[in-house]
């Protein structure tokens, strides 16, 4: 069974440009959660998709977007790319099928780097 | 706005100790606590989550506890091994999910 898996693994852009990364949930689970992690930091949320809804937003700029398919998949789509922007995005799933539905379960991430 | 603080950022001790990491939030209302496993450049391994009405959990060499109302959890490792080795980070779930800046451990053979 495999687990979350997101594409690409790594990821180089320039100032300005546009990026999408691809997120495939652990089987079983409906509900995808994006994360920003600069280097030496923690995780920080984007947002949360539920039944192909944004369901909870962290504090992060409308450059951030996202969506989530029928087959529960998800993209992030990062427009108009800052320098600060470069970072490992992880993608968390969860839900039903897990004897406990609150526990996260993370993708290996897309190192992002912004030039 | 709830804060999530780790104390040490790193720890380094001899294989064989037992160790203590600590996690504290500002914000009690909170319906669980995670800790999680990073390796370096990797993503996230959940090792043990803590619903709010619970005081610990137990995951083989790990003990997890959760004191809600003064806002504090630790992670206690037993026998601490070269491959425990990695960062250790927790994080508080309400309406989303904040995350401490984690502990850096290494277990030196």
């Amino acid at each position: 069974d495999a687990g979350v898996t997101q594409s690409p693994t790594h990821l180089i852009k320039t100032r300005g440009q546009q990026v999408t990364l691809r997120c495939s949930p652990k089987s079983g689970h409906d509900t995808v959660s994006w994360y920003q992690q600069a280097l030496g930091q923690g995780p920080q949320f984007i947002f949360q998709y539920y039944e192909e809804e944004e369901r909870q937003r962290g504090n992060f700029p409308d450059r951030f977007s996202g969506h989530q398919f029928p087959n529960y998949s998800s993209e992030l789509n990062v427009n108009a790319l800052l320098l600060g922007d470069s970072a490992l995005y992880l993608c968390a799933s969860s839900g039903v099928g897990e004897r406990d539905t609150d526990t996260q379960y993370f993708g290996p991430g897309t190192r992002l780097t912004v030039l | 706005k709830q804060e999530v603080t780790q104390i040490p950022a790193a720890l380094s001790v001899p294989e064989g100790e037992n160790l203590v990491l600590n996690c504290s939030f500002t914000d009690s209302a909170i319906y669980n606590l995670q800790w999680f496993r990073q390796d370096p450049g990797k993503g996230l391994t959940s090792l043990l989550l803590i619903q709010s009405s619970q005081r610990e959990q137990t995951s083989g060499r790990l003990n997890a506890s959760l004191d809600k109302s003064s806002g504090r959890s630790t992670l206690y490792i037993a026998a601490s091994q070269p491959g425990d080795s990695a960062t250790y980070l927790c994080a508080v779930s309400y309406n989303d999910m904040r995350f401490g800046a984690g502990t850096r451990l290494t277990v030196k053979p």
